[in-house]
């Protein structure tokens, strides 16, 4: 079975201060991971995925994580903070093969202070 | 590309009543996926269908859920009776997975559902 914890519900930053979001997964096989964002009353949104290769994985708005497999953990980062960047995130995981299902944490919510 | 519709947007209805949730689903992909999301359990996976077949329904909480996908464009999901506990925020996605399953899923904007 394949399981997600994302550590803090909220995180609160102020503009321009580095973003860190963490997520540690638990995975029987080699994962894909994932990280989504959802903005208020909208759907979720790819911001980006590992599968294999670069351990380093760039997305979109600035965002990167890094795939730790010694640490089970793909955290989420951004240098400089945007208030666009407010919103709910949600790291996943999928084993891959035939299986389709993505497994979500329970999602960290930004705040983004000026 | 109007990405994955979703119908209604708000729903409020009375315990006991049937509620149907509808979707349409991006052009051209192979796979739909209903999700719940809730304060208290997250967004869970509710079932999924690939080619308008449902593969696994093992997250449908009661056989008071009931999901269809008749062809390619439509799906809908199902509650009946409707419970208080069932209010919630469901979502529908789409995706182009193929051989693929790290692809991207997309979301639709979901259904607000209320049951009083």
């Amino acid at each position: 079975a394949q399981s997600v914890t994302q550590l803090g519900s909220h995180v609160s930053v102020s503009e321009g201060a580095l973003v860190l979001l963490r997520c540690n997964y638990s995975s029987s096989v080699p994962p894909y991971l994932f990280w989504y964002v959802q903005y208020p009353n909208q759907g979720l949104q790819l911001l980006l995925k590992y599968t294999t290769g670069a351990t380093l994985v760039k997305g979109i708005n600035g965002f990167e994580a890094e795939f730790k497999k010694s640490e089970t953990s793909f955290h989420l980062t951004k240098p400089s903070a945007h208030m666009s960047d407010a919103a709910e995130y949600f790291c996943a995981v999928s084993s891959g093969g035939s299986n389709y299902k993505l497994t979500f944490g329970k999602g960290t919510l930004l705040t983004v202070n000026p | 590309d109007a990405g994955v519709i979703q119908s209604p947007r708000h729903e409020v209805t009375e315990m006991g009543q049937e509620v149907t949730l509808r979707c349409k689903p991006i052009s051209g992909h192979d796979y739909l996926f209903w999700y719940r999301q809730t304060m208290m359990r997250g967004l869970e996976l509710l079932i999924y269908f690939n080619n308008n077949v449902p593969i696994d329904d093992s997250g449908m909480p009661e056989d008071r859920f009931s999901a269809k996908m008749p062809n390619a464009s439509f799906s809908t999901l199902k509650i009946q009776p409707s419970e208080p506990r069932d209010s919630a925020v469901y979502f529908c996605a789409s995706s182009n997975l193929g051989s693929e399953p790290y692809n991207e899923q997309f979301f639709g904007p979901g259904t607000r559902l209320t049951v009083l």
